[in-house]
């Protein structure tokens, strides 16, 4: 699976847009990009994911650029229960289907 | 609701005393998985499985053991625990469609003194 990039941390005011940006430079064709999260020392939650094309779901959009080395989760109010944790992992169709590579991710604090 | 249920949520126990975590989902996934979180090595692979009775090594399997009986239930042994084994546990399970999200449970606080 490619490696990702993350900021360490970011910070966002609440009811504005959260962008988390993530680099995967050596993704390949038939890699699909996760998003997860985790609040506090929670299980991890399943955000969205994607291949090539943009994606939105009832949590977040998620902006793939057209080369697909880097990509954008886009939180579009975020809110003080959007504090969290939240790893970008590539995963190929290739690999163990069960596993997921969480790096360390970027510390989103949402502030009043 | 479709869930991953671990017990216990927090367990402190003694070094060499045999336990077991349980994990049960409802979702009827043919994966599960166990993963360890530490601070500063963050979410690490102990053993997966693929369906029942097949299951398979992760990153990280030294000193644990793992039996997928039914297809809901994937417990995590630790037959003789040691304090290197402190740590935040999480199950996971997914679907067999590669593209599927994997559900976690809410994980549990092992400490070993």
């Amino acid at each position: 699976d490619a490696k990702t990039t993350q900021p360490t941390s970011m910070d966002c005011a609440e009811g504005r847009a959260a962008n988390l940006p993530c680099n995967h430079s050596t993704i390949s064709g038939n890699e699909y990009v996760y998003w997860y999260r985790q609040i506090h020392s929670q299980g991890p939650q399943y955000i969205i994911h994607g291949l090539k094309n943009n994606e939105t779901n009832e949590m977040a959009s998620l902006i793939i650029t057209e080369d697909r080395k880097s990509s954008t989760l886009i939180l579009p109010h975020a809110t003080l229960r959007d504090t969290a944790v939240y790893y970008c992992i590539v995963r190929s169709p290739t690999g163990t289907a069960s596993k997921l590579t969480f790096g360390t991710g970027t510390r989103l604090q949402v502030t009043l | 609701e479709a869930q991953v249920t671990q017990n216990p949520r927090y367990l402190i126990t003694v070094t060499g005393k045999k336990l077991t975590v349980t994990c049960s989902q409802n979702m009827n996934h043919e994966y599960m998985s166990w993963y360890r979180q530490d601070p500063g090595l963050g979410l690490r692979q102990i053993y997966y499985s693929m369906n029942v009775e097949v299951t398979d090594k992760g990153d990280v399997p030294e000193g644990y053991k793992v039996s997928r009986k039914e297809k809901r239930n994937f417990p995590l042994i630790l037959e003789s625990p040691s304090p290197n084994q402190t740590s935040l546990y999480f199950c996971a399970s997914s679907s067999r469609s590669f593209t599927g999200p994997a559900f976690f449970g809410q994980g549990t606080r092992l400490t070993v003194v």
